[in-house]
């Protein structure tokens, strides 16, 4: 078993819906991270947190320490939202463990 | 632009060439991580420095890797005697501490 794992691999909507993602881990952690890349280009990070909710434009981050569990949406979704969306939790001192990633297509 | 920047975005090479990349981090962040992702692959750590000092290798970094951070600001990597699988984009990340890191754009390197 991953020690991050994300839900679901893939997701296709249509522009406007309302889009979650879901990432669990098994370890414990301070914080967590929430990242975009879109194809061929660099990482964006959208979120660290570590507890509750934070919120940026049509993005919202939510995390459960205690059930281990974060979830991403995406409201009003765009096609500009396409990309991977990964989670990733810090390990020991300085790594990340990261999430395989979900790979979102918004259609106009 | 106060992001962490990356020079050159692209490099392509032939088998066998050195290479060397520059990450100009965040002013005030003290970490600097390096990183590989192959395609549709996740990022894999190759080193981190805190300020100068260079604190972990991960295995994947060879003898043929090797990175530099002599002022605590930028940082280098260079790859020696480049293999066709080193092919890959290399990012790189900086942070205050352990606080949350802010990725550059990458550098794509294409082996040939």
């Amino acid at each position: 078993k991953n020690e991050v794992e994300q839900s679901p691999q893939n997701l296709t909507a249509q522009e406007g819906e309302f889009i979650t993602i879901n990432c669990s881990y098994s370890v414990g952690i301070s914080a967590l991270h929430w990242l975009q890349q879109h194809p061929g280009g660099g990482i964006v990070s959208l979120f660290m947190l570590s507890s509750g909710k934070k919120k940026h434009g049509r993005l919202i981050a939510t995390i459960n320490i205690q059930e281990k569990h974060s979830s991403l949406h995406i409201t009003a979704s765009h096609p500009r939202d396409s990309a991977v969306y990964i989670c990733a939790v810090p390990h020991s001192n300085y790594q990340l463990i990261w999430g395989a990633g979900t790979k979102l297509i918004i259609k106009p | 632009d106060t992001g962490v920047s990356q020079d050159p975005r692209h490099k392509i090479t032939k088998r066998g060439q050195n290479v060397t990349f520059r990450c100009d981090p965040i002013s005030e962040h003290n970490r600097l991580y390096w990183y590989r992702q192959t395609l549709g692959q996740g990022p894999e750590f190759l080193t981190y420095f805190q300020n100068e000092a260079q604190l972990e290798k991960s295995r994947l970094l060879s003898d043929r890797f090797s990175a530099e951070r002599p002022k605590g600001s930028f940082s280098t990597l260079e790859i020696q005697r480049t293999e066709q699988g080193d092919s890959a984009m290399y990012l790189c990340a900086s942070s205050f501490n352990h606080n949350e890191q802010f990725f550059g754009p990458g550098t794509r390197l294409t082996v040939l």
